[in-house]
């Protein structure tokens, strides 16, 4: 099946700082989505982007898919912005099956 | 418009015993997926369920079940459940509307299960 990696592991930022989360996936996808995990578990939709470049606020993506890469960019980093953030993808045959990476632990000091 | 809700949000069970976990989709949503988080093996698709019917499924062994009831809520089963069942189960919805580019999945808050 398709595998998903995300890098760095953990990130460790001061506020205000900015950050490049990355997402390499092994296959051609229809479907590529970035979540945000928070402290009680949930996993809240960032980005819809199988391709091109999104932007929301502080956040944008760019989904390269000839190159099967993503990228995350957090500008300004806030407290809140910590958590576990996924990359989670679906092969063109998968029907509605994501499959996640690793996720990128961001721990943002004040 | 509501999103998606699980209950319970939290479970203890004892080896052996069995559970179910329930999910009500985002109203209008036909398709509905599971997913198992745990520390040693993050994020895996358990199955997913369109129109009342298994579409996908993941590698979890049959203790494992769901189902899908014609307004689209779904229950998962575990059964003779071992300690490594200790998880996060999340649930997820999309529209599924037959357009395979604009499917986002939506997750609902999850049901944190321990068993002892």
């Amino acid at each position: 099946g398709i595998q998903v990696e995300q890098s760095p592991p953990d990130l460790i930022l001061q506020e205000g700082a900015n950050s490049t989360l990355r997402c390499n996936f092994s296959d051609s996808v229809n479907n590529l989505q970035w979540f945000h995990q928070n402290p009680w578990g949930q996993l809240i939709n960032l980005f819809y982007i199988p391709s091109g470049t999104k932007q929301n606020g502080r956040l944008s993506a760019t989904t390269v898919a000839t190159e099967r890469y993503s990228l995350l960019y957090i500008s300004s980093s806030q407290t809140t912005d910590s958590g576990v953030y996924f990359c989670a993808v679906e092969g063109w045959n998968a029907g509605n099956m994501l499959t996640f990476g690793g996720g990128t632990r961001l721990m943002v000091k004040p | 418009k509501a999103g998606v809700t699980q209950t319970p949000r939290y479970l203890i069970k004892t080896r052996g015993q069995q559970v179910t976990l329930s999910c009500s989709p985002i109203s209008g949503h036909r398709s509905v997926s599971w997913y198992q988080q745990t520390p040693g093996q993050g994020l895996q698709f358990l199955f997913e369920y369109f129109s009342e019917t298994q579409r996908n499924k993941g590698n979890f062994p049959g203790r494992f079940s769901g189902r899908q009831f014609s307004n689209s809520r779904s229950e998962m089963n575990v059964s003779t459940l071992e300690l490594g069942d200790s998880a996060l189960y999340l649930c997820a919805s999309s529209l599924d509307s037959g357009l395979r580019f604009q499917e986002t999945q939506y997750f609902g808050p999850g049901t944190r299960l321990l068993v002892l």
